[in-house]
């Protein structure tokens, strides 16, 4: 049982350039979520999604794309980063009441310059 | 959507208790309470979450409040890997739009 896996770890992008971050979790969850962290800072919704062909926006989605078309994988869509994405991404997945805890993966360290 | 107010920071002893406390004045009646903890570049860590009786489990304790506006995390006995900072959040009866907010960073003194 893996539980939430991020890839990849760690990746510098150009400024402009698109890139897809990772997300798959093994747990059958029907919740999943990204959010992006700046330094010194709590953690921010970018999107979410409640199942297979269902997303929805968080707090901060502008930049960003997202689509589920399968419960287990939840991949993130930079289209043309700018250096103010640089920030560590954080993938998490749950069931979908709030009666139960959230999974989270490792991080996926963003640079843009 | 439903906020949380917590304290920036707070210091402990080495196995001496902690209340973490975290005010949510404006919780619904479905809001569920969460606690998260994020140690130094890791993911969040889930803690122990209630609805609105207390709750025991084998990390913390949870106390909320009768009215359900505030509630208190409880570590029984810090250690130095409990520094980290602690996240109070609220959800809705359906996990989505699971805020964080600033949370308290717990420093742990030996």
């Amino acid at each position: 049982n893996a539980g939430v896996t991020q890839t990849p770890k760690f990746q510098v992008l150009k400024t402009g350039q698109s890139m897809t971050l990772q997300c798959a979790q093994d747990m059958n969850h029907e919740y999943m979520s990204w959010y992006r962290q700046d330094p010194g800072m709590g953690l921010r919704l970018i999107h979410y999604s409640v199942g297979a062909g269902i997303t929805d926006q968080g707090e901060v989605p502008n930049g960003y794309n997202v689509s589920r078309s399968t419960t287990e994988d939840f991949p993130l869509r930079l289209l043309s980063a700018a250096p103010s994405q640089t920030s560590v991404y954080f993938c998490a997945s749950s069931y979908v009441v709030g009666d139960t805890e959230a999974f989270f993966g490792q991080g996926t360290r963003l640079t843009v310059v | 959507d439903a906020k949380t107010t917590q304290p920036n920071s707070m210091e402990s002893n080495e196995e001496e208790p902690v209340h973490l406390p975290c005010n949510h004045s404006t919780i619904s009646g479905t809001d569920y309470i969460h606690w998260y903890r994020q140690l130094p570049s890791q993911g969040p860590e889930y803690v122990i979450h209630g609805l609105t009786s207390n709750v025991n489990n084998r990390m913390a304790s949870l106390a909320i409040a009768e009215d359900r506006k505030s509630s208190t995390l409880i570590l029984h006995r810090a250690t130095l890997r409990d520094a980290a900072v602690y996240y109070c959040i609220l959800s809705g009866y359906n996990f989505n739009k699971f805020y964080f907010g600033s949370g308290t960073k717990l420093n742990v003194k030996p």
